[in-house]
């Protein structure tokens, strides 16, 4: 079967940094990516990771471990802004896109 | 440049009853997916249209219906309606080219949300 784990919910500071991890199981694996959104709003694409690494784009990094099929998606220098659901989501070998149950995260001042 | 928009925004059925919902897939994205969204909880892959012809399916039974036209765009039937299937629908498009070789980023619309009463 396939799933993917990651925290339901996460809390910090503004100007913060805080990381949400992923884990997942599927059926082949072609990449690990990260949706952010806000309530109400459409998921909006953040990064991918194909290969074993950490990928940065602005505040925002991502790393992925296939070895340990487990990824984490950080974000630094937290603003108000950034409370949102983010989502880890796993292509899988018939190329759809796979989605976790989303992490809400709750930037407090 | 317009992205994915979705129609209706919002709408109320009645157990049993029949709905259609409606995707504009982003300029220049040629494959349309369909995900289910229920309170809390992350998108759940319906089904994906590519050259009008249904390529992938989720877990989800035959009530569920697509159809991609020509120019790309996308509806979703619902049939038989149950109360668990309200929730917000999302359509996504991407560029098939660029899933196969790389990222599959999706283009979301922001949703019909319907609710079955």
């Amino acid at each position: 079967g396939q799933s993917l784990e990651q925290p339901s919910e996460v809390t910090a500071v503004e100007g913060a940094i805080v990381q949400i991890n992923c884990t997942y199981q599927t059926s082949g694996f072609y990449g690990l990516s990260w949706y952010q959104q806000h309530d109400g709003g459409a998921p909006t694409f953040l990064s991918y990771n194909a290969l074993d690494g950490l990928e940065e784009t602005g505040r925002f990094s991502s790393f992925l471990s296939r070895s340990d099929s487990y990824g984490y998606l950080l974000l630094q220098e937290l603003q108000m802004k950034d409370s949102a659901s983010y989502f880890c989501a796993v292509r899988d070998s018939s190329y759809k896109l796979i989605f976790g149950s989303g992490t809400r995260l709750l930037v407090r001042p | 440049d317009a992205g994915v928009t979705q129609s209706p925004t919002h709408l109320i059925k009645t157990r049993g009853q029949q709905v259609t919902l409606r995707c504009s897939p982003k300029s220049g994205h040629d494959t349309v997916s369909w995900y289910q969204q229920a309170l809390g909880q992350g998108p759940q892959f319906i089904f994906q249209y590519y050259e009008e012809e249904e390529r992938q399916r989720g877990n989800f039974p035959d009530r569920f219906s697509g159809h991609q036209f020509p120019n790309y765009s996308s509806e979703l039937n619902v049939n038989a309606l149950l109360l668990g299937d309200s929730a917000l629908y999302l359509c996504a498009s991407s560029l098939l080219g660029q899933s196969l070789s790389g990222a599959n980023v999706l283009t979301f619309g922001a949703g019909s949300r319907l609710t079955v009463l």
